[in-house]
């Protein structure tokens, strides 16, 4: 079973529009954290945010926000007023206390933001 | 601020051949990790290392594959006899502790031909 679930494969948005990334996750952990990457086409991972089961307060850098639910299991990404250098693949990951503490990657959203 | 290099950025190889993957992690993190992207396709853990010896490992990571921290500061990953199917970017992560950041690489992409 897939421990982390990024239903959404591709998205393509017009520059300026807002754009949620959906991410599901499932564990039996009670201590877990939740992680996002961007990956351009460059190929590197860059950190976006890390949350822990405990902290379900929604974060807000810039653009970007982040809505951790753990009533859902759900910790979606939302960029606001997209622009074309948000085009990339978004990875959603959970890492678990219980196992090795090893990153469980979602299969990633490929965003297209359009001009 | 800290990073994980590695080396190199592109390998290129014929099938049969043996590879090794460097990775230097930031230097006072305990946790070591390689993981997998093949082209198009999600990343995925191939094994963790800590305290000098595996300590998770999946499936993937056969008896074809190989770890070691040879001197206290890189960390290799050797694929023994390279098959197609390895060709795929490969990144090396560190952590301080298991609940610290991880910080991943910047990739190793590997062409096996």
């Amino acid at each position: 079973a897939q421990k982390v679930t990024q239903a959404q494969t591709e998205i393509s948005v017009v520059e300026k529009e807002d754009v949620t990334l959906d991410c599901v996750y499932e564990t039996r952990d009670t201590t877990y954290y939740l992680f996002w990457y961007k990956q351009p086409p460059s190929g590197e991972l860059v950190f976006l945010i890390r949350r822990n089961s405990f902290d379900e307060q929604n974060e807000i850098s810039g653009r970007y926000s982040w809505n951790f639910q753990k009533s859902t299991s759900s910790f979606n990404f939302t960029i606001t007023a997209s622009q074309v250098v948000d085009s990339a693949v978004y990875f959603c990951a959970l890492s678990e206390a219980t196992t090795g503490n090893q990153f469980y990657f979602g299969t990633g959203t490929s965003l297209t933001v359009i001009p | 601020e800290p990073e994980v290099t590695q080396t190199p950025s592109h390998q290129v190889t014929q099938m049969g051949q043996e590879v090794i993957l460097r990775c230097v992690p930031i230097s006072n993190h305990l946790y070591f990790y390689w993981y997998r992207q093949i082209l198009g396709q999600k990343v995925e853990f191939l094994v963790s290392f800590y305290n000098n010896e595996i300590s998770e490992k999946s499936e993937i990571f056969d008896d074809q594959f190989s770890v070691e921290r040879p001197d206290g500061s890189n960390f290799t990953l050797k694929i023994r006899s390279t098959k197609l199917e390895d060709s795929a970017m490969y990144f090396c992560a560190s952590r301080r502790g298991t609940e610290g950041m991880c910080y991943f690489g910047p990739g190793t992409r590997l062409t096996v031909t």
